[in-house]
């Protein structure tokens, strides 16, 4: 089966650097995703890793350890407009995405 | 631009009503769509992926009867409500994927938010 595990919720300010953490368990493994979702829309591809090691995308960043079943996402630089869920999603074979209940991250001023 | 489209973007309707919710890719074929549901404040829980020319692969507990996919062409997927109830009212989401090269992100369209009376 499939087990995802990221924080329900953290708070951070705004100009600061805030990482969610990602632990995973999945039947085969494909890549992992990080998508965005503000609150009442739908959700936006951030990024994608494979292979282990960290892919920087601007003031977002992301790592994958496959050994460890474990991604952050690292946002830099934090504007207001960040606040939102951000959603840990592995991908199986078949390219199937599994969602846990994401991250809903709280940009103060 | 977006590159996944869904329409409408919003449905309110008495119960008993059948619903279709359109998906099409905008500049790229998909092979395979995916149809996600999403409750408040929950996660999105995937429904069913619809493939091109053959039938749908629903999710345990989602009722094939119910929730009628068709994906007949490369670029558009459609998804029927029949017989709508207050229960189904939720936000509807689908995605697709480029089939050509390996690794491509899902693209989510701008979901559908469903309201039975």
């Amino acid at each position: 089966g499939q087990n995802i595990d990221q924080p329900t919720e953290m708070t951070a300010t705004e100009g600061a650097i805030v990482q969610i953490n990602c632990t995973y368990q999945t039947s085969g493994f494909n890549g992992l995703f990080w998508y965005q979702q503000h609150a009442g829309e739908a959700p936006t591809f951030l990024s994608y890793n494979v292979l282990d090691g960290l892919e920087e995308k601007g003031r977002f960043s992301s790592f994958l350890s496959r050994s460890k079943g474990y991604s952050y996402l690292l946002l830099k630089e934090l504007q207001m407009k960040d606040s939102a869920s951000y959603l840990c999603a592995p991908s199986t074979p078949g390219n199937m995405l599994t969602f846990g209940g994401g991250t809903r991250l709280m940009v103060k001023p | 631009g977006a590159v996944v489209s869904q329409h409408p973007s919003r449905v309110i309707c008495k119960s008993g009503t059948s619903v279709k919710i359109e998906c099409r890719s905008l500049d790229f074929q998909a092979t395979t769509m995916f149809w996600y549901r999403q409750f408040p404040k929950q996660s999105l829980m995937l429904m069913a992926t619809s493939n091109e020319g053959s039938k749908a692969t629903y999710e345990q507990g989602v009722e094939k009867d119910k929730f009628l996919i068709n994906h007949a062409s490369l670029t558009l997927s459609t998804l029927t409500v029949t017989s709508a109830h207050p229960e189904d009212s939720s936000f509807y989401i689908c995605s697709a994927r480029d089939a050509q090269g390996s690794n491509q992100p899902q693209h989510f369209g701008d979901g559908t938010r469903l309201s039975i009376l």
